[in-house]
């Protein structure tokens, strides 16, 4: 069980627009700020969004971020079938002095 | 170039102790904090452990603490994980990362393999 609740799976067609939420609590994200990691199959996480909206350098601009209360989102626009992948968030949990992560959610594009 | 390789992984017996060490490159490494995230095989990923950059400060999540001793050497560039009193749980990948105090994790290694066996 996570601490941040994701969707397990989502699917969407290329060329769509596809929300994975991230849903935590008072002790993390609504008081810390989140990130987004994206995993693509075989390899290691990747840092896709800081800050709750921020992305690294190489990050291209369909991957954008936010957050509201105890609720974040990453949005992926244009899909495309090379962004198959598990997503995760993650922020510091102040209560718990952890980070934590959501359980992941795998995108499928059809 | 950022880059961190992890080594150390293998089979380990339950109860049976194991050392991971992690070699960073390419960025101040005694600037940032260090971590340790492990990915049991099909599950998610789980933080386990972090240390402060200069005053070694570490934090560890519940199911390791006691059992698991995260430290750096910032003249060698490396970072370690102790792990003794090994069980099945903690068969994972475990990855060494570079983070921030915020707790971002910036750069992600390839992951060393820890399997926990008789």
């Amino acid at each position: 069980q996570s601490v941040l609740t994701q969707p397990p799976s989502l699917s969407a067609a290329p060329g769509q627009k596809v929300t994975v939420s991230c849903s935590g609590s008072n002790s993390n994200i609504g008081s810390n700020y989140v990130s987004w990691y994206q995993q693509l199959p075989g390899t290691a996480p990747k840092l896709l969004i800081y800050d709750n909206y921020k992305r690294p350098s190489g990050i291209p601009d369909r991957f954008s971020g936010s957050k509201s209360g105890t609720s974040a989102t990453l949005d992926i626009t244009g899909l495309q079938t090379g962004d198959e992948a598990d997503y995760y968030c993650g922020t510091w949990d102040t209560s718990l002095g952890v980070v934590v992560f959501g359980g992941g959610t795998k995108l499928t594009v059809l | 170039e950022v880059q961190v390789m992890e080594s150390g992984g293998g089979l380990v017996k339950p109860g049976g102790s194991l050392r991971l060490s992690c070699v960073a490159s390419g960025f101040t490494f005694n600037s940032y904090p260090m971590t340790w995230v492990r990915q049991a095989p099909g599950k998610g990923l789980e933080w386990i452990a972090s240390i402060t950059s200069t005053t070694g400060q570490t934090y560890y999540t519940d199911s390791v603490k006691g059992r698991f001793t995260i430290s750096r050497d910032n003249a060698q560039n490396s970072l370690f994980l102790q792990m003794d009193s090994l069980s099945a749980e903690d068969t994972a990948l475990y990855y060494c990362a570079r983070s921030q105090t915020t707790g971002e994790i910036l750069n992600w290694g390839q992951g060393t393999l820890v399997t926990v066996s008789s």
